[in-house]
């Protein structure tokens, strides 16, 4: 029968490929921002972070790039793995410094080819 | 390991029991939150503590409880659950910046 859940959006790359992941984000006074990693039947595993006055952060394997002028953050892997596929979410954060909450976005779906 | 943990990792419930999952973080942080995450909808706040005091409730469902002993422990109270609860359950804490999510509870009622 047909499934009814939430409708992610799906990207699939061949491994060894590099994959890029976009999230758009509403608020212009969003101060900091956060990708995470969520595996099936796992929690949200942190990955990379980066704060509004960077505009690119790398760490290994992945960077992170915000263009604040259209509210847009992307999320680069290098040489995707199998262990790479899973959901990634992004996560801004609405001012107020540390007291504020985080903001999701819904989640892109990456699947790895061998 | 993030340094948060949930405990039970899988639940079955009936809609008349009660029972209560739990969050530890061993990270010094002073935030902690409560998470639903289903098949049909996004990532959703529902508790929000801050120095062991609520400080955001979003309208959720008084058969949801939550309780915060300490800033360390921090407890969700379930009683009279609906099917339609059946989800996975996030805890996270924050200390500066950084959120870090446990690995979550996966609760199924019947």
């Amino acid at each position: 029968g047909e499934s009814v859940g939430l409708h992610l959006p799906t990207l699939s790359v061949q491994e060894g490929d590099n994959s890029i992941i976009n999230c758009a984000y509403s608020n212009s006074a969003s101060d900091y921002f956060i990708w995470y990693k969520q595996e099936s039947g796992k929690g949200p595993q942190f990955i990379i972070d980066i704060r509004s006055n960077m505009d690119k952060r790398q760490g290994q394997r992945v960077t992170v790039l915000l263009n604040k002028t259209v509210k847009h953050l992307s999320l680069q892997i290098a040489a995707t793995q199998p262990g790479d596929s899973a959901v990634y979410f992004c996560a801004e954060n609405r001012g107020g410094g540390s007291q504020g909450n985080l903001i999701f976005g819904k989640g892109t779906k990456l699947s790895v080819k061998p | 390991e993030t340094g948060v943990t949930q405990t039970p990792r899988h639940l079955v419930m009936g809609m008349t029991n009660k029972k209560s999952l739990k969050c530890e973080q061993h990270l010094g942080h002073n935030a902690m939150y409560w998470y639903k995450q289903s098949a049909k909808k996004p990532l959703e706040l529902m508790f929000v503590y801050s120095l062991e005091e609520r400080v955001e409730n979003n309208s959720v469902p008084s058969r949801f409880s939550p309780e915060c002993p300490n800033s360390s422990h921090l407890f969700l109270h379930l009683h009279t659950l609906q099917p339609e609860d059946s989800a996975l359950y996030l805890c996270a804490s924050r200390g500066s910046d950084t959120q870090y999510f446990g690995p979550g509870t996966r609760l199924t009622v019947l």
